[in-house]
């Protein structure tokens, strides 16, 4: 199947910094791709869809300007976590489509730590 | 997109046929159904999806009922690398989100 990449695995930083993941395809072009994250014992929750070229979509209640999405190119998306604060601590996991209307691929996922 | 409910454990002998339940049952006539399984700490994994008939693949089996209300997954041979929790989704073919419900956590005991 398609694959679809994060870098970092795993990143941890300070209280107040910013960390950027990226999200890559990596043998296929992705017009959109979309955002998860995961706290422990629970299920994935989407974040945002972003769009490459235009502004990312956001689900109710992430802060925009605190997930900032740039979809700079048909193949990579990154996710900024501005002002990392401990409750940002999760795992972080981008998913992408190789075609319109066929399941997605899922990367491997950024466990994040704030301290 | 239509909500799922799903077992939230099952336990399964390894070498046994695992059978995951999904109960979907607002599910609209345009929605298809997709299964995915998330290994520890790793993204999720695509296992396989339908619309109205059974669909199988070298991974599983998806059994879809005629009023398309529910749905079961079946792991033929469950090994113990099958522990994983699995989720059911439903999702419209004009979308693209993906909403992952709680999922079914299964256990394969040696």
């Amino acid at each position: 199947g398609a694959v679809v990449s994060q870098h970092p695995s795993w990143v941890i930083c300070k209280s107040g910094t910013s960390v950027k993941i990226e999200c890559r395809s990596l043998d296929f072009q992705a017009t959109t791709m979309f955002w998860y994250r995961q706290f422990p014992k629970q299920s994935l929750m989407l974040m945002a869809t972003s769009n490459e070229g235009s502004k990312a979509t956001y689900e109710q209640g992430v802060e925009k300007d605190k997930f900032l999405i740039n979809h700079a190119s048909l193949t990579l998306s990154t996710l900024t976590v501005t002002s990392a604060h401990p409750e940002d601590s999760s795992f972080y996991i981008c998913s992408a489509f190789p075609h319109m209307n066929t399941e997605a691929f899922f990367g491997q996922g950024t466990r994040l730590t704030v301290v | 997109d239509a909500k799922t409910t799903q077992p939230p454990s099952m336990d399964c002998a390894e070498g046994r046929a695992a059978n995951l339940p999904c109960n979907h049952s607002t599910i609209s006539g345009n929605e298809y159904v997709y299964w995915y399984r998330q290994i520890h700490s790793q993204g999720p994994q695509y296992i396989i999806h339908g619309l109205k008939n059974n669909e199988t693949n070298e991974m599983a089996s998806l059994i879809i009922t005629e009023d398309r209300k529910s749905s079961t997954l079946i792991l033929p041979h469950a090994t113990l690398r099958d522990t994983a929790v699995y989720y059911c989704i439903v999702r419209a073919n004009t979308g693209n989100q993906f909403y992952f419900g709680t999922g079914t956590s299964l256990t394969v005991i040696p």
